[in-house]
């Protein structure tokens, strides 16, 4: 129940495509969705995230899009860069007090120039 | 300037050994955690202390034991390392309160020959 199911492990696109990727989770007390960018060496770092009341949300080049019905979640990278090529992680929060995170499985998105 | 530092960066070390490993966050913040990252990238949440006090202890072997002198510092040390130990190791830190954002150190990669 305490699982974030991520997909792809893994993506490949051109410069100026627009990646996407998807998560899935069970328990329905989770109530915080971000997610991180890791890049090689580095420590993950909060790039955006979303609270189960919001349908999208957006940040620059970034949109999560939120399906609470379907318990689904998903992040979308337009116009994507080079610079963009990392790893991706999509979280859910467990409600309460302690900021517990469960993280997904993670997907290396690679974009080519 | 850096928010959430660790040492070592690297750390190779025969099985059975004992090591530990620092973390100090500049932030503020009033909670720090420490992850587990293994081979496969799956990133997990090992402990989380609120104001010095364990408020999140996952399935961890015993033989791993957090300690916060302080709300700016945690430590974690290992007794009897074993080869399945070998990840990276993430310390983070945020401040308590709905939703708000971990920050991570740059990791700890520990290697158990």
């Amino acid at each position: 129940q305490q699982q974030v199911k991520q997909s792809p492990q893994s993506l490949i696109v051109q410069k100026g495509g627009i990646p996407i990727i998807n998560c899935a989770y069970e328990n329905t007390a989770f109530d915080y969705f971000p997610w991180y960018q890791q890049f090689p060496g580095k420590g993950p770092a909060l790039l955006i995230a979303i609270r189960p009341d919001v349908s999208e949300k957006k940040e620059g080049r970034f949109t999560i899009s939120f399906n609470k019905s379907a318990k689904q979640f998903s992040l979308h990278i337009m116009d994507s860069q080079p610079g963009d090529s990392a790893t991706y992680f999509c979280a859910a929060k467990v409600g309460g007090a302690t900021n517990k995170l469960i993280f997904g499985t993670g997907t290396l998105l690679a974009v080519q120039p | 300037d850096t928010a959430v530092s660790q040492t070592p960066k690297y750390l190779v070390t025969q099985m059975g050994n004992d090591k530990s490993i620092k973390c100090e966050q500049n932030l503020g913040h009033d909670t720090m955690y420490w992850y587990k990252q293994d081979s496969k990238k799956f990133l997990k949440i090992m402990f989380s202390y609120n104001n010095k006090e364990l408020i999140i202890n996952e399935t961890v072997p015993n033989r791993f034991s957090p300690k916060s002198p302080d709300k700016a510092h945690l430590n974690l040390h290992i007794n009897s390392l074993e080869l399945g130990d070998s990840a990276v190791y993430f310390c983070a830190s945020s401040q308590a309160g709905v939703n708000n954002e971990q920050f991570f150190g740059p990791g700890t990669r520990l290697t158990v020959l």
